[in-house]
């Protein structure tokens, strides 16, 4: 069965470091999202991302994160200077060619910022 | 704008009880409707999902849900609860934006007891 897969699936970085999580959507997908929960906290929307471009934006998503789709199967979230407060788990999702089909979420991420 | 209400962070059963983990949404559109479900240190599993054909949903591991528009619920029950069961169960909510955003609520843990 197709799924989402993201790397690393433990990442611990230094305050201030640059990181980049990775994930692969599903082949046929054309949304793509990523999602953050803090421990103990529910699911937060970030970003949408369809037809190489960002269509959707949460406040949580300022000037310190990007996205790109840097090749026709990689998906990638940028944080370019971590804080102790990015230390979450971040998870990729990706969403069928028809609107009505709900997202498909990977395994996630665990951003440690120490 | 459009929202999840979960009532009761926890929720506790005995083995062999009814399982009833309420949700509320709102939202000024036919909503597309899920349940996921999270184990400890784990990723998001979708348990069932409601998009406008039948109201009652039946999804894995036993769980149904129904969707009552007049009282704007989805509520998640099963028969008999297993110690399996005992997991992070979120409500969402998606929503045709441009995207496919995904709006969770805050998560009910549920405790099953021997």
């Amino acid at each position: 069965e197709p799924e989402v897969t993201q790397t690393p699936s433990h990442q611990v970085t230094q305050m201030g470091q640059e990181v980049i999580l990775r994930c692969v959507p599903i082949s046929n997908h054309l949304y793509f999202y990523w999602y953050r929960q803090i421990l103990g906290q529910k699911v937060e929307f970030l970003v949408s991302f369809y037809n190489n471009e960002i269509s959707e934006k949460s406040e949580i998503f300022d000037d310190q994160f990007s996205v790109e789709r840097p090749d026709g199967s990689n998906f990638t979230l940028k944080i370019r200077s971590t804080k102790l407060e990015d230390s979450a788990m971040y998870f990729c999702a990706s969403g069928g060619q028809f609107l009505n089909t709900e997202a498909f979420f990977g395994q996630g991420t665990r951003l440690t910022v120490v | 704008a459009q929202s999840v209400t979960q009532l009761g962070s926890h929720v506790s059963v005995s083995e062999g009880a009814l399982v009833l983990l309420r949700c509320n949404y709102s939202s000024s559109v036919p909503p597309y409707l899920f349940w996921y479900v999270q184990y400890p240190n784990q990723g998001l599993q979708l348990l069932l999902k409601y998009t406008s054909a039948a109201t009652l949903v039946k999804g894995i591991n036993g769980f149904e849900a129904e969707f009552k528009k007049s009282e704007t619920s989805f509520h998640l029950t099963k028969p008999s609860a297993h110690m399996s069961d005992a997991a992070e169960y979120f409500c969402a909510v998606s929503l045709n934006t441009g995207g496919f955003k995904t709006i969770f609520g805050a998560g009910t843990r549920l405790f099953v007891k021997a």
